[in-house]
């Protein structure tokens, strides 16, 4: 399979307890984004990296949010004292960056995230 | 304003209709359009690109109108399948990938 993918698929956590999920995007793809979603609601923006840089991170991620691309391949999200507010759907997506032919995006089946 | 607007629906149609969703972008710069598909508890998967001049692929129309700063998804010849949230995503230049809430079709027999 040389999708995205996503670990674990799934993960249930206590409340103040420290997740860290794993994506490996298709490999040529030099952009990788994370994105948090909730019920009804679009893909909200995390942070993207253009290989191993982070080129932004979305104002509303609190402190306890950070993410690294090390070698610019694989990435980890992690969150720190997990609160049930974290509750939601984290969704990884790799494209190759803008100014070359093909730009989109294509996502992993995420990562659900509970928190009790 | 919100970078990307769109109408959540849903929108309630039956099979064989034809289905038009909106979407509305705030940057005039924004460079790059896109259609994706969400089918419930799935990730998105790419429906179409947007290009300029507009596109046609099979049932799927998607047209881009500068002036106005919208995008447009037309559906022809309903589906039960096409029921799923149609997502609008732009770029503005080198940057992030942003995303509309959704719009929710369902296509009834």
């Amino acid at each position: 399979d040389t999708g995205v993918s996503q670990d674990p698929r799934h993960k249930i956590t206590k409340r103040g307890q420290n997740v860290t999920f794993r994506c490996d995007p298709i490999s040529e793809h030099n952009r990788l984004y994370w994105y948090r979603q909730t019920l009804g609601q679009g893909p909200e923006f995390l942070t993207y990296f253009q290989n191993e840089a982070q080129l932004e991170k979305s104002r509303l991620l609190s402190d306890r949010f950070s993410a690294e691309r090390p070698k610019g391949s694989f990435s980890t999200l992690e969150i720190q004292r997990t609160e049930q507010g974290d509750s939601a759907m984290y969704l990884c997506a790799s494209s190759l960056a803008p100014g070359t032919v093909n730009t989109e995006a294509f996502f992993g089946q995420g990562t659900r995230l509970t928190v009790v | 304003r919100k970078e990307v607007e769109q109408d959540p629906g849903p929108f309630n149609v039956p099979e064989g209709a034809t289905v038009a969703f909106n979407c509305t972008y705030s940057n005039s710069a924004s460079q790059s359009f896109f259609w994706y598909r969400q089918d419930c508890r799935k990730e998105p998967k790419l429906l179409m690109s947007v290009y300029s001049s507009g596109n046609e692929d099979g049932r799927f129309t998607a047209q881009l109108n500068r002036a106005s700063q919208y995008i447009s998804l037309l559906i022809r010849d309903s589906k039960l399948s096409d029921s799923a949230t149609y997502l609008c995503v732009i770029r503005t230049g080198f940057q992030k990938l942003v995303f509309g809430t959704g719009t929710r079709l369902l296509v009834s027999p």
